[in-house]
């Protein structure tokens, strides 16, 4: 099973709202990964936390703040977001190995994000 | 600077038929990884296949096969007898620890398989 599962799949939200996105995964992997994607762009690397510690933020503004509460849950807060940050917001996850090159990312479907 | 080039922005197909979707590389590592992924309209990242840099024979996975030419830094795709449901955006990615193991994504390639 290389299941990811994110909620929720579709999202609309004002500009002073407060929401949250959920990932999830149950393979025992230990690194995750929140993605933005733009449409007809590739995804974009926002957060990577291993062993649920934060390893990564790509200069990402403090808008987005990212959780890992345990080792099956990611989560990402929004506040007063943009209309510019309207994309879709991907998860994923991976099992942490000494070849990290060969390591395979497992997304799961999105949420798709307009902020209004 | 490592990156990604898929030169084909689309492709039109006709179904049955087999698909070659390009992918070109730069890296100074010797060790990395070469990932294909399939984004539907429905927005999930799909994984189809892996090659690493020090594989001696090309990746397979069912329909998918990865023509690797290490020397020319080529990486494609190959998609035998497509379907109606391969119709999507392919993403030619890698990863090496120049890059603190990041995926890089190339533009990827909108494919359509005609009826």
């Amino acid at each position: 099973d290389t299941e990811v599962t994110q909620t929720p799949k579709h999202l609309v939200m004002g500009m002073t709202n407060k929401k949250s996105l959920k990932c999830e995964q149950h393979m025992g992997h230990r690194a995750m990964y929140w993605y933005k994607q733009k449409a007809k762009k590739p995804p974009e690397l926002m957060f990577v936390y291993s062993y649920e510690k934060l390893s990564i933020n790509e200069s990402v503004p403090s808008r987005f703040s990212p959780e890992c509460p345990n080792s099956s849950l990611l989560n990402l807060h929004l506040h007063a977001l943009q209309p510019e940050d309207s994309a879709l917001y991907l998860c994923a996850s991976e099992e942490v190995s000494g070849g990290a090159a060969k390591n395979i990312q497992y997304f799961g479907a999105g949420t798709r994000l307009s902020v209004l | 600077a490592q990156k990604i080039t898929q030169t084909q922005p689309g492709m039109f197909v006709q179904e049955k038929e087999a698909v070659t979707l390009d992918c070109t590389y730069d890296t100074s590592d010797p060790s990395y990884g070469l990932f294909w992924y399939k984004q539907p309209s429905s927005g999930e990242m799909i994984f189809l296949i892996y090659q690493g840099s020090y594989d001696q024979q090309n990746a397979t996975e069912g329909r998918y096969s990865l023509n690797f030419q290490k020397a020319r830094k080529s990486a494609n795709l190959v998609i035998s007898a497509s379907q109606l449901g391969d119709s999507a955006m392919y993403f030619c990615a890698m990863r090496d620890r120049n890059r603190d193991d990041k995926i890089i994504f190339g533009k990827g390639t909108r494919l359509h398989i005609l009826p």
